[in-house]
């Protein structure tokens, strides 16, 4: 089976600071990979999605993230925190290496941005 | 932009109750989802419908759990005799396609207190 785990339950950064969220996977057959943002008492909300296209990944907000095979790594990068990037962030892949659709998460990573 | 939405926000209920919990999702979207977090933890796949019918359930979802979709707009998670652990915050979610690669567009959520 597929999974994604995210290194790091919170991570806190400057404003105007480099965001690195980390998130590894496993699978045995190339995967396909999203970002999800939680604001608070929200619904997670798609920031990016890895579809064997490009590795390279540009989201909404201006968050991005790369696929690299070699590292099993879909890290979510962001060059200039703000203020309202605060949330927890939730990387996420199918379940099961074929057919199957639902999502299988990983634990989650809190941003705090400090002004 | 369309958005699926719950109801209601936050359900208060004694154990051995049932509940149900509703959800409307994007309108032209043919695939529904429900999804759960127990405080603290992962979000968790419930189960999946298509067509009327159950397409993918976890363990999660035993006899306890039905889902519905009793008109055109609505999609509900009935849970009979609820538990403690059922104590969560529970997601609905829908996409336009059944693709591993289409998004799924999640509500805010229900928070279940259960007593």
């Amino acid at each position: 089976a597929q999974s994604v785990t995210q290194l790091g339950s919170h991570v806190s950064v400057s404003e105007g600071a480099l965001v690195l969220l980390r998130c590894n996977y496993s699978s045995s057959v190339p995967p396909y990979l999203f970002w999800y943002v939680q604001y608070p008492n929200q619904g997670l909300q798609l920031l990016l999605k890895y579809t064997s296209a490009a590795t390279l990944v540009k989201g909404i907000n201006g968050f991005e993230a790369e696929f690299k095979k070699s590292e099993t790594s879909f890290h979510l990068t962001k060059p200039s925190a703000h203020m309202s990037d605060a949330a927890e962030y939730f990387c996420a892949c199918p379940l099961g290496d074929t057919g199957r659709r639902a999502l299988t998460f990983g634990s989650g990573t809190r941003l705090q941005v400090q002004p | 932009e369309p958005e699926v939405t719950q109801t209601p926000s936050h359900q208060v209920t004694q154990m051995g109750q049932e509940v149900i919990l509703r959800c409307v999702p994007i309108s032209n979207h043919l695939y529904f989802y429900w999804y759960r977090q127990i405080l603290g933890q992962k979000v968790e796949f419930l189960v999946s419908f298509y067509n009327n019918e159950i397409s993918e359930k976890s363990e999660i979802f035993d006899d306890q759990f039905s889902v519905e979709r009793p008109d055109g707009s609505n999609f509900t998670l009935k849970i009979r005799s609820t538990k403690l652990e059922d104590s969560a915050m529970y997601f609905c979610a829908s996409s336009e396609g059944g693709q591993r690669t289409d998004t799924q567009y999640f509500g805010p959520g229900t928070r279940l207190t259960v007593l």
